[in-house]
């Protein structure tokens, strides 16, 4: 079965510090990846995806995530914090087959201080 | 550019009442999903569909009922709303494997 983990609950970073948010996967053959981010009270939007090819892929916002099949990991990165990245991010593993879903991990709340 | 409408926004609604949270979307998917979360918490799948006229349980049991008469609607419905569904629902789709979830902004509802 699939599974998604974001082993940090809470991250604090200080505006302009570089980030990292964890995200590892279990799945049988090569995932599709997702990143979303989530601010109070809104949907979630798509950060960046992989699906296949280069493994450092870039998104929306000034994110970039690199994905390591040996670690299967799929970590969110960011150069620079600024204040308004603080909200909730969600990694994600696609469906495959027909009749499997989006696997969700449970979030990371992300606050930056000035 | 994705296109995904829910509405309402935001709902307060007495014990007891019958309502329906209404999710649209543009894109043609043939994938529609049912979220349900709480503020700050994971997503919880509650209900999803493969396309018009199917519908499938999530793995959060729900009290809602969905229906997919038409390929772009996908609406939910609580029959008897009470004080435990207070929570926001995010309504998501996408195509039926290898693409990405586009998500509405939510309705966010309040059973007093």
């Amino acid at each position: 079965a699939q599974s998604v983990t974001q082993p940090d609950i809470h991250i604090t970073v200080s505006e302009g510090a570089s980030l990292e948010l964890r995200c590892n996967y279990s799945y049988g053959a090569t995932p599709y990846l997702f990143w979303y981010v989530q601010s109070p009270g809104q949907g979630l939007q798509l950060l960046l995806k992989y699906f296949s090819g280069d493994t450092l892929v870039q998104g929306i916002k000034g994110f970039e995530a690199e994905f390591k099949r040996s670690q299967s990991s799929f970590n969110l990165r960011k150069p620079s914090v600024h204040w308004s990245d603080a909200a909730e991010y969600f990694c994600a593993v696609g469906p495959h087959n027909y009749g499997q879903n989006f696997v969700f991990g449970p979030g990371t709340r992300l606050s930056v201080l000035p | 550019e994705a296109d995904i409408y829910q509405t309402p926004r935001y709902l307060v609604i007495g014990t007891g009442k019958k309502i329906t949270l209404e999710c649209s979307q543009t894109m043609g998917h043939d994938k529609m999903y049912w979220y349900q979360q709480d503020p700050g918490m994971e997503l919880h799948l509650i209900h999803y569909s493969y396309g018009v006229n199917s519908t499938e349980k999530g793995d959060l049991s729900s009290e809602s009922t969905v229906s997919r008469i038409r390929t772009e609607h996908f609406p939910l419905t609580l029959e008897s709303a009470r004080p435990s569904h207070t929570s926001q629902y995010l309504c998501a789709s996408s195509e039926s494997r290898g693409g990405s979830a586009f998500f509405g902004q939510g309705t966010r509802l309040t059973v007093v």
